[in-house]
């Protein structure tokens, strides 16, 4: 079985700084894992994935991820935040077998303040 | 380039009542899902349909049944709607790449009263 743990359901950081959500997962195969983000009354939007090719990860709007094994970790990160970031963020992880039942951490609701 | 579309967005339903929700990908698609949202809870997959013609439970299938009507469409029923199916529902659709990305609709609010 799969499970995928968010540290923090709530992240609150100045305008420039540093963002870091934190994603733990459980995976008894090689894992596929996933950030979406969800802006308000929207759908999940994929920011990035990781496919068992570079360890580290870009994705859109300068935000990027690092697939630890030994961590078990695929935390992601901005250097510098940005208004626009404000939103909920799910990390995600599937076996990348047949139909792709992913499944998701709890979010992290993230804040920016100006 | 419509995407994922999901219909109603809003439905207020009585305990007991039967509602359907749909939805339609344009992307010619394989694999669709019906995920619901919780407060605190992620999303949870509730069926899934791999490629016309099948449908699989997912983690939380109880009270809801689900059609494949052709490639395009996938439909989420609820036979007798309980408060505890006040949720928001995103239906989602994958290619055959099996790179995993999930594409999403805007989402379904519904509430039972």
């Amino acid at each position: 079985a799969q499970s995928v743990t968010q540290l923090g359901s709530h992240v609150s950081v100045s305008e420039g700084a540093l963002v870091l959500l934190r994603c733990n997962y459980s995976s008894s195969v090689p894992p596929y894992l996933f950030w979406y983000v969800q802006y308000p009354n929207q759908g999940l939007q994929l920011l990035l994935k990781y496919t068992s090719a570079a360890t580290l990860v870009k994705g859109i709007n300068g935000f990027e991820a690092e697939f630890k094994k030994s961590e078990t970790s695929f935390h992601l990160t901005k250097p510098s935040a940005h208004m626009s970031d404000a939103a909920e963020y799910f990390c995600a992880v599937s076996s990348g077998q047949g139909a792709q039942k992913l499944v998701f951490g709890q979010g992290t609701r993230l804040t920016i303040n100006p | 380039n419509a995407g994922v579309t999901q219909t109603p967005k809003f439905q207020v339903l009585k305990t007991g009542q039967s509602m359907t929700l749909q939805c339609a990908q344009d992307m010619n698609h394989n694999s669709m899902y019906w995920y619901r949202q919780d407060p605190g809870m992620g999303l949870r997959l509730i069926y899934y349909s791999a490629s016309e013609g099948t449908t699989d439970k997912g983690e939380v299938p109880n009270g809801y049944n689900v059609s494949r009507l052709n490639k395009r469409e996938f439909s989420l029923r609820l036979e007798s709607a309980a408060p505890s199916q006040t949720s928001v529902y995103f239906c989602a659709s994958s290619g055959q790449s099996n790179t995993g990305e999930l594409f999403f609709g805007e989402g379904s609010r519904l509430t039972v009263l």
